[in-house]
């Protein structure tokens, strides 16, 4: 159990569009979802927390225009990328928690690799 | 503001060897504390975690950590490594203070030898 997907696992897009990653949790209903980066040779970096039906919280430094989420149902969220350029190139990876708090265990994504060319 | 550290980042053992991975954090309030694995070309997933009570955790797969408060630290051991250990860990934290988040450490890529 607690299995959570990603799509896609790899894109590639051209400077100046926009992309849509989904992150979906299979067997449970995941009332928070987390989007994180992750940069060549370093660490998971949170972008952003979103709850089901609410506004996502983005972390300090992260543009809310650039990178819209929407977590319309207790399964879904997507991340976009919109007008991606060259540096938004990354692994990016989500994780889905049936509850918050200290007992979160987050279930991670298998990461989607974005390339902007 | 919380951080994690791993001081190795990459290690080499033949099968056999004992396991040590190294983990600090800094932070003056109460931790949470976390190690996760990524085997290759799969998604992380918990190995094991502390919130109280007795500071030896033990995990999965043979795995344990020991959280030292007085020395920020929460170290992976594992007494005898597998060739099926290898796989990168990710030690992270997190805290109250910071509504939960989780922050993570750089990781640690182990190789592990036949």
């Amino acid at each position: 159990g607690a299995v959570v997907s990603q799509h896609p696992s790899r894109v590639i897009c051209k400077s100046g569009t926009s992309v849509k990653i989904e992150c979906r949790s299979l067997d449970f209903q995941a009332t928070t979802m987390f989007w994180y980066r992750q940069f060549p040779k370093k660490s998971l970096m949170l972008m952003a927390t979103s709850n089901e039906g609410s506004k996502a919280t983005y972390e300090q430094g992260v543009e809310k225009d650039k990178f819209l989420i929407n977590h319309a149902s207790l399964t879904l969220s997507t991340l976009t990328v919109t007008s991606a350029h060259p540096e938004d190139s990354s692994f990016y990876i989500c994780s889905a928690s049936h509850r918050a708090g200290a007992y979160n265990e987050q279930f991670f994504g298998p990461g989607t690799r974005l390339t902007v060319l | 503001a919380q951080s994690v550290s791993q001081h190795n980042h990459h290690v080499i053992l033949s099968e056999a060897a004992s396991l040590e991975l190294g983990c600090n954090y800094s932070y003056g309030g109460t931790v949470n504390l976390f190690w996760y694995v990524q085997y290759p070309g799969q998604h992380l997933q918990l190995l094991l975690k502390y919130f109280s009570g007795d500071p030896l955790v033990k995990g999965i797969k043979g795995f344990e950590a020991e959280f030292i408060k007085s020395k920020f630290s929460f170290n992976l051991r594992k007494p005898s490594v597998q060739w099926s250990d290898t796989a990168e860990y990710f030690c992270a934290v997190n805290a109250k203070d910071s509504s939960y988040k989780l922050i993570f450490g750089s990781g640690t890529r182990l190789l592990v030898r036949p």
